[in-house]
This record gives structure tokens, C-alpha cells and sequence, in this order.
């Protein structure tokens, strides 16, 4: 256990279904990300929350869109997704120290989604 | 743009021998590395990290990373390796420009033969 914690684990979704992924934390943390995990592929960083500011890679889909109610809960929410867009979602989040500038980050276990 | 890159899908060692996951990095200035290591079903942990100092970095679980400047290298090592070293292993550097935006490589998977 992390103190990261994300909910499902597993996730099976036709493309015409609406679902939502859900991370938590207990870390006192002030910084949340999804990313998005693909086999031999890069780590895909999708969005971030950081001292309340939301930094969105440009690259995302519409498909996909993150809520972050307050600094322990964030969530993604799904629509209309493509087959292309089953992998591991990864939430992890952070205590932004802007002052030493090295984050590092407490990741969840990960929810698999696979879109049929 | 900063990136990292892991050359090797895939590398194999024989317990008890010296291990090496290689990553080579590029960015605009002084970098701020990470490795990550990933157990199946589980989400990244962290290992170790490099600010500044001592090029060498000492982590959790006896693993080591040796920071290269005129290399560009970031490498991970271990003395003798255990079955139990057995992961997906990610090098990642800090965004230049946003200190809350960490840039990993691909990974590379670490197969101990007992």
C-alpha cells in the first residue's frame, strides 16, 4: 500500500460507454497526475494538478477529462473511447517543492482499462 | 525539448552477477534523474534520485546510479543481483520548465536468471 489509491482495478468499457477512473491519497500531497501506460512505450503524461493549477498535455484527447475536487481526489472520466486508448492508467501524486526542484512521485497500483 | 532514452527492451543477468540498465538523457542545462521500478501489478516506485553532488547516487534495495555529464548517462547498477530484482525499470528526467512534470523513457525490463 502506497497511500495512493485507485479504484477499479480493472476496467472493461464499449465505446459508446461513459465511466469514470478514481485516485485517492492520504499522503498530504499537493500535486496529482495521470499517466498513461502502454507496452514499450514511454510513460504518457496526461494531465497534472498542481497548487491548484491544472497543466493539460495538449496531446489528450477530449475523450479524456480529469477532475480534481480538491488535493486528495482526482478523477478521469471517460467517453466515447477507441480501442486504441485500452492500457494501465497510472495516478500518482507529489509534494511540490519548487524549492529543490526533484518531486518524486507515490504512484497507485494502476487501473487496466480495456475498451471493446 | 528534455527526454530520456533506455536503448534495451530487455536485459538478462545471472544471479549474483553485477547488474547495468542503461539511460542516456537529454536537456538544456543541469538535470534533475530519477529511476523508477515497476513489480507486475503494481504502479512505480521510486528508487533514487539525482540533484547535484556526488555522481553517484545510492537507493533503496542496494541499487546505485552513476551521473555521466560528458556521457549524457544516467545508468543503474547493482553489485550482485537477486532473482527478486526482477522488474520493469524507468529513467526520468524533471521538465526544465515545470518542476512538477517528470518525462520517463520506455523501460526496460530486468530478467534475473537464478
Amino acid at each position: 500500500e502506497t497511500g495512493v489509491t485507485q479504484t477499479p482495478r480493472h476496467l472493461v468499457m464499449g465505446m459508446t460507454n461513459k465511466k469514470s477512473l478514481k485516485c485517492e491519497q492520504h499522503l498530504g500531497h499537493n500535486a496529482m497526475y495521470w499517466y498513461k501506460q502502454s507496452a514499450k512505450k514511454p510513460l504518457e503524461l496526461m494531465f497534472v494538478y498542481s497548487l491548484e493549477e491544472r497543466v493539460e498535455n495538449n496531446s489528450v484527447p477530449s475523450r479524456f477529462s480529469p477532475e480534481c475536487p480538491n488535493s486528495s481526489h482526482l478523477f478521469l472520466h471517460l467517453h466515447t473511447l477507441q480501442p486504441e486508448d485500452s492500457a494501465l492508467y497510472l495516478c500518482a501524486s507529489s509534494r511540490n517543492q519548487r524549492t529543490s526542484g526533484a518531486n518524486v512521485l507515490t504512484f497507485g497500483a494502476g487501473s487496466r482499462l480495456t475498451v471493446l | 525539448a528534455q527526454s530520456v532514452a533506455q536503448p534495451e527492451d530487455q536485459v538478462n543477468v545471472a544471479e549474483g552477477n553485477p547488474l547495468t540498465v542503461k539511460c542516456t538523457y537529454s536537456v538544456s542545462g543541469n538535470p534533475y534523474l530519477f529511476w523508477y521500478v515497476q513489480y507486475p501489478n503494481r504502479g512505480l516506485q521510486f528508487l533514487l534520485k539525482y540533484i547535484t553532488g556526488d555522481n553517484l547516487v545510492k537507493g533503496s534495495y542496494g541499487f546505485e546510479a552513476e551521473f555521466n555529464k560528458s556521457q549524457t548517462s544516467f545508468h543503474l547498477k547493482k553489485p550482485s543481483a537477486l532473482v527478486s530484482d526482477s522488474a520493469l525499470y524507468f529513467c526520468a528526467v524533471r521538465d526544465m520548465n515545470r518542476d512538477d512534470k517528470i518525462i520517463f523513457g520506455k523501460g526496460t525490463r530486468l530478467h534475473i536468471l537464478p
